[in-house]
């Protein structure tokens, strides 16, 4: 089975263009989460979707950051306009909440905002 | 608010040898914990999940137990092997899994 997939694996911008990642979960799974990792912070919750609402965006930095899930397979993640302390590797992880609730993650979109 | 904490930071053993990883949490109201392997440059994998109800789960060589009352838990890892080397991540929580900072394990060959 395909696990959670994420593109573009790596991003170089410059401040103040708009990025865009993308995330398909695992099919049937309902939960949708968007993580950031940073040496500093380590992993940290931005947003979370349950079949396709968001739940809690509570961990979203600012209003540069918005994130939309259209359908049950595709997710996006958009900072406009992005910063240079946006750099960071984007996790998109997806999990079957009626289950085990265990998480499975993406292979990550490093980015690196210039 | 959640906190987790994992110690050591970092791990350098010989070959063979078996360890003990810790985690800690505050809040013992958790659905699950979750322990994940992290590889330079990869994704998160994940080893281990038990549930609230749980006390341990075993895959392989891995061990993971729960204490809840305590609030820990450890992952157990037997014979210890040069491609074991990774970060290992502990979670916690239920929908909102809170991360520690990982622990670095090196095994030497």
């Amino acid at each position: 089975d395909a696990g959670v997939i994420q593109s573009p694996r790596h991003e170089v911008t410059e401040m103040g263009q708009e990025v865009t990642l993308r995330c398909k979960p695992i099919s049937g799974h309902n939960s949708l989460f968007w993580y950031r990792q940073t040496m500093m912070r380590g992993l940290e919750l931005l947003i979370y979707f349950n079949n396709n609402v968001p739940i809690d965006d509570s961990g979203m930095p600012e209003d540069r950051f918005s994130a939309k899930m259209p359908n049950a397979s595709f997710s996006t993640l958009k900072i406009q306009p992005s910063e240079p302390r946006d750099s960071a590797v984007y996790f998109c992880a997806s999990s079957f909440v009626v289950g085990t609730g265990e998480l499975f993650f993406g292979e990550g979109s490093r980015l690196t905002v210039l | 608010k959640q906190e987790v904490t994992q110690i050591p930071a970092a791990l350098s053993v010989p070959e063979g040898e078996n360890l003990v990883l810790n985690c800690s949490f505050t809040d013992s109201a958790i659905y699950n914990l979750q322990w994940f392997r992290q590889d330079p440059g990869k994704g998160l994998t994940s080893l281990l999940l038990i549930q609230s109800s749980q006390r341990e789960q075993t895959s392989g060589r891995l061990n993971a137990s729960l204490d809840k009352s305590s609030g820990r838990s450890t992952l157990y890892i037997a014979a210890s092997q040069p491609g074991d080397s990774a970060t290992y991540l502990c979670a916690v929580g239920g929908n909102k899994l809170v991360f520690g900072a990982g622990t670095i394990l090196r095994v030497k060959s």
